[in-house]
């Protein structure tokens, strides 16, 4: 069965600190894996991940895949107020029907 | 400009009473998912539909239903049936073969 587990569960920071956020998986059939952030409602897209090694970068925020290994880590740096929000990894495994499979998510807090 | 409309925002239900959940999408998309969110628990899938007038049940499936009668709309009903109904509940759409969802805003319900 695909699965997601990510850690930690939860995380208070102050601003300016810098972050990682790992997410593990169990799959069968790897077809993608991405990262959310979810503020008040709707989860909004951040990265898509296909290939190991390859990091995606937007602005203070990176994140990279380890298909070896099972894992991706979400990095943040010099962290912001709004940046906090719950980060969700999701996986795309084994299926045609486009089904994510969701880890508990990461609750980030960043204090001013 | 294109997107996915849930409503209502809030609701509240007397226990033993059903309640339904609409998703409207206008982005063209094949594909779309309902998913519960509790705290602490990420995401956790009820139904999907990539074509209308099907739809597949997804992990959480017990105490729900729903439609897919026009290729927009995906409505979920809560029945009575559902023993803990209270919840953060997202509609989500995707082309058949695409990237990441589009995600509404979502509707929290509340049993009282």
């Amino acid at each position: 069965e695909d699965k997601v587990v990510q850690s930690p569960l939860s995380l208070v920071v102050h601003e300016g600190d810098t972050v990682t956020l790992n997410c593990s998986y169990e799959v069968t059939n790897f077809r993608s894996l991405l990262w959310y952030k979810q503020e008040k409602k709707a989860p909004t897209f951040l990265f898509m991940l296909t290939s190991s090694g390859i990091e995606k970068k937007s602005g203070r925020l990176s994140s990279i895949l380890d298909k070896k290994e099972l894992f991706s880590i979400l990095n943040i740096t010099a962290t912001q107020t709004g940046d906090s929000a719950i980060y969700l990894c999701a996986l795309h495994g084994s299926s045609n029907t486009g089904k994510l499979i969701f880890g508990q998510g990461t609750t980030l807090q960043v204090k001013p | 400009d294109g997107g996915i409309t849930q409503s209502p925002k809030y609701l509240f239900r007397k226990e033993g009473q059903n309640v339904t959940l609409s998703c409207e999408q206008n982005l063209n998309h094949d594909a779309m998912y309902w998913y519960r969110q509790d705290p602490g628990q990420g995401l956790r899938l009820i139904y999907y539909s990539q074509i209308v007038n099907d739809f597949q049940k997804g992990d959480i499936a017990e105490g729900y239903s729903v439609s897919r009668e026009k290729k927009e709309s995906f409505p979920l009903t809560v029945t009575s049936a559902q023993k803990n109904p209270t919840a953060f509940y997202l509609c989500a759409s995707t082309p058949l073969v695409g990237t990441g969802y589009t995600f509404g805003s979502g509707t929290r319900l509340t049993v009282v």
